[in-house]
């Protein structure tokens, strides 16, 4: 049974530009979350998709936004990207919504803004 | 003061060790409580899910949940170089997103 799949897997960008990661869940899995882990902050919680619509939002300003498809894939923006956008951008799915069950992360993406 | 307070460590055992790891947290709302282990550049995996307090046990680990204290616990019996790792506690109150500690790191020495 394949896991959660992230791609890709390291990203280098410049301030100002943007950027978009993807995110493919466990397959039968509806609900896709979103986490952004810093040595600082840990792991702070961005934002919930299910069904297609976005169940649950952290506290991030609205440069952060995301996306799920039809198929339950996902996707996340960063526009005008920050040094402190560096992080490592997580993605976990579950059977059901909230997690209640468990979430399956994925390895994520290591964003690095320069 | 943040929801969840768990105990950055790093906390350093002997192999043969029972470790405790440890989260406390204010909202009395939370019902679902998990365990995640997390070796570097790699993802969180989910050890360990308690619903509501009580004990459950699998394997080496065995999770404790206070609601009363609003306390959770790990522990890990005959612990092996292969535990160390970072441990996170997190928890949510159902359909609501999932809050996590801050994380121990766990070096267990051969």
């Amino acid at each position: 049974k394949a896991g959660v799949t992230q791609t890709p897997r390291y990203l280098i960008k410049t301030r100002g530009q943007q950027v978009t990661l993807s995110c493919s869940p466990i397959s039968g899995h509806r609900s896709v979350s979103w986490y952004q882990q810093t040595p600082g902050q840990g792991l702070q919680f961005l934002f919930e998709y299910f069904s297609e619509t976005q169940r649950n939002k952290g506290n991030f300003p609205g440069r952060f936004s995301g996306r799920q498809f039809s198929n339950s894939r996902s996707e996340m923006n960063v526009s005008t990207l920050e040094l402190g956008d560096s992080a490592l951008y997580l993605c976990a799915s579950s059977l059901g919504q909230g997690g209640t069950s468990g979430y399956t992360f994925g390895s994520g993406t290591r964003l690095t803004v320069v | 003061q943040k929801e969840v307070e768990q105990d950055p460590g790093p906390l350093s055992v002997p192999e043969g060790a029972i470790v405790s790891l440890n989260c406390t947290y204010s909202n009395s709302a939370f019902q679902y409580f998990m365990w995640y282990r997390q070796y570097s550049r790699k993802g969180p995996e989910l050890l360990m899910y308690t619903y509501s307090s009580g004990n459950k046990e699998d394997g080496r680990f065995t999770a404790q949940v206070d609601k009363s204290s609003k306390y959770i616990s790990l522990f890990i019996r005959d612990s092996q170089p292969s535990d160390s790792a970072t441990y996170l506690c997190a928890m949510n109150q159902g359909a609501q997103k999932l809050v996590f500690g801050q994380g121990t790191r766990l070096t267990i020495n051969p």
